[in-house]
């Protein structure tokens, strides 16, 4: 069974740094592009940006809006995905994703995690 | 960015009703658009990929068709647990992007 499970959010100050995991389970991690979705309260998602598998040199897309204060990045040995987020503002503020495509390559989303809720705010 | 627009963005119906929501794309994308349900406070679920294809354990009642920018999602006689917001996305281009939502309620 896919599992996906996140952790890492909470209350943070604006302008600073936090990092989310998520830990996968229940399939070959090394096989799939892996992806980070946000949603603020009462609104659409929002794609962040993947991470490629290993076939595809486990390089990484951002969406713009956030391309160069968020970073993505895997830990194959421990089955973990990571989203590093830097100055943070408050419309950061969401529920962030980690979700996986039902098949090794495709743009979209068979499974999502539970979410981990962030808030930026003083 | 390639923008989808779902409409309407409430839909009210009586249990027992079919409906189709709809989503138009900003531009042609084939048929690389996927639907999702979202209950309150859980995940989105994937309940259509491709614009029409199945996905296993979703029930049959949901249905989807489309290509280029038209895309509709069709819930056969809706039932109880239906009702939620259903959202498109596109998966033709970066950057992905998601709809705004269609919220179907109870009438």
């Amino acid at each position: 069974e896919v599992k996906l499970l996140e952790s890492g959010g909470g209350l943070v100050q604006p302008g600073s740094s936090m990092r989310l995991s998520c830990a996968a389970s229940g399939f070959t991690f090394t096989d799939f592009y892996m992806y980070w979705i946000r949603q603020p309260a009462g609104k659409a998602p929002e794609w962040l940006g993947f991470i490629r598998n290993k076939a595809n040199g486990y390089t990484t897309e951002y969406n713009p809006s956030v391309k160069g204060r968020f970073t993505i990045s895997r830990d194959n040995t421990q089955n973990m995905l990571y989203l590093q987020m830097n100055t943070l503002r408050a419309e950061d503020t969401a529920t962030y994703y980690c979700a996986r495509c039902g098949t090794p390559v495709a743009h979209w989303f068979a499974y999502w995690g539970q979410g981990t809720l962030v808030t930026v705010s003083s | 960015d390639i923008v989808l627009t779902q409409s309407p963005a409430t839909l009210s119906v009586t249990p027992g009703e079919s409906v189709s929501l709809s989503c138009r794309a900003s531009q042609g994308i084939t048929t690389s658009i996927h639907w999702y349900q979202q209950k309150s406070n859980e995940s989105p679920r994937l309940l259509i990929k491709y614009a029409s294809q199945s996905i296993s354990g979703i029930p049959s009642r949901f249905s989807g068709s489309g290509s280029g920018t038209d895309f509709t999602l069709s819930i056969n006689r809706v039932e109880s647990e239906d009702f939620s917001v259903y959202y498109c996305q596109q998966s033709y281009t970066l950057p992905l992007t998601f709809g705004s939502g269609t919220k179907l309620e109870i009438k």
